[in-house]
């Protein structure tokens, strides 16, 4: 699977929007674009996915550009439930199905 | 969303005894997953299984690991003997299918301390 960059860190305040960046400028044509949150103590938590098209569900927005070589994950109106490290994970349609995690995005939200 | 178990969610153990890790993944799905993470670091992949066979393995999965899910019950994590550096948390995962498609499910982790 091909290789996504993210910022080390970001900081929000409670009641805003946040854009968490990722960069995966060598993904192809049939990865999938996952991102998972987790919280210290607990599992991995599905947050959304997309492969084109912009997604969106009850959690977060995800926007995807047209070259595919970049998204970001939109959250509305953050809260400290929100706070958590942001995984942006690439995945091959028909691969091994695995997840490659990385050092993620450490999302702190202030009140 | 989907619920995946694990019991206990601590575990303590001698050094060189087994110990066995307990998932109780969602009820309809085929593939399984086991993650190591040690405090402060990354989540580590270890392996995945369907229908009943290990599909790929890590190094990190080391031969002292096993895993099996008999008779459609608990998806299993057997490490036997134990050793210091397996002192960590693990996580299992499931998903209703293969491929890149489909959602992986996390449980809340089993941390196991070796003495």
């Amino acid at each position: 699977d091909a290789k996504t960059t993210q910022p080390d860190s970001m900081e929000s305040t409670e009641g805003e929007t946040v854009h968490l960046p990722c960069s995966h400028a060598t993904i192809s044509g049939n990865e999938y674009i996952y991102w998972y949150r987790q919280v210290p103590l607990q599992g991995p938590e599905y947050v959304t996915h997309g492969l084109q098209q912009n997604t969106t569900n009850s959690m977060a927005f995800l926007a995807i550009a047209s070259d595919r070589k970049s998204s970001t994950l939109i959250l509305p109106h953050v809260s400290l439930r929100d706070a958590a490290v942001y995984h942006c994970i690439l995945r091959v349609a028909g691969g091994n199905n695995k997840l490659t995690f990385g050092q993620g995005t450490v999302l702190s939200v202030i009140p | 969303g989907p619920k995946v178990l694990q019991i206990p969610s601590h575990q303590i153990i001698d050094m060189g005894q087994m110990v066995t890790l307990n998932c109780d993944p969602v009820s309809n799905h085929l593939y399984f997953y086991w993650y190591k993470q040690i405090l402060g670091q990354q989540m580590e992949f270890l392996v995945n299984f369907y229908n009943g066979k290990v599909m790929e393995k890590s190094k990190l999965f080391k031969d002292q690991f096993s895993v099996e899910r008999p008779d459609g019950s608990y998806f299993t994590l057997k490490i036997q003997p134990t050793a210091l550096e397996d002192s960590a948390v693990y996580f299992c995962a499931s998903s209703l299918g293969g491929g890149g498609a489909e959602t992986l499910y996390f449980g809340s982790g089993t941390r196991l301390t070796v003495l």
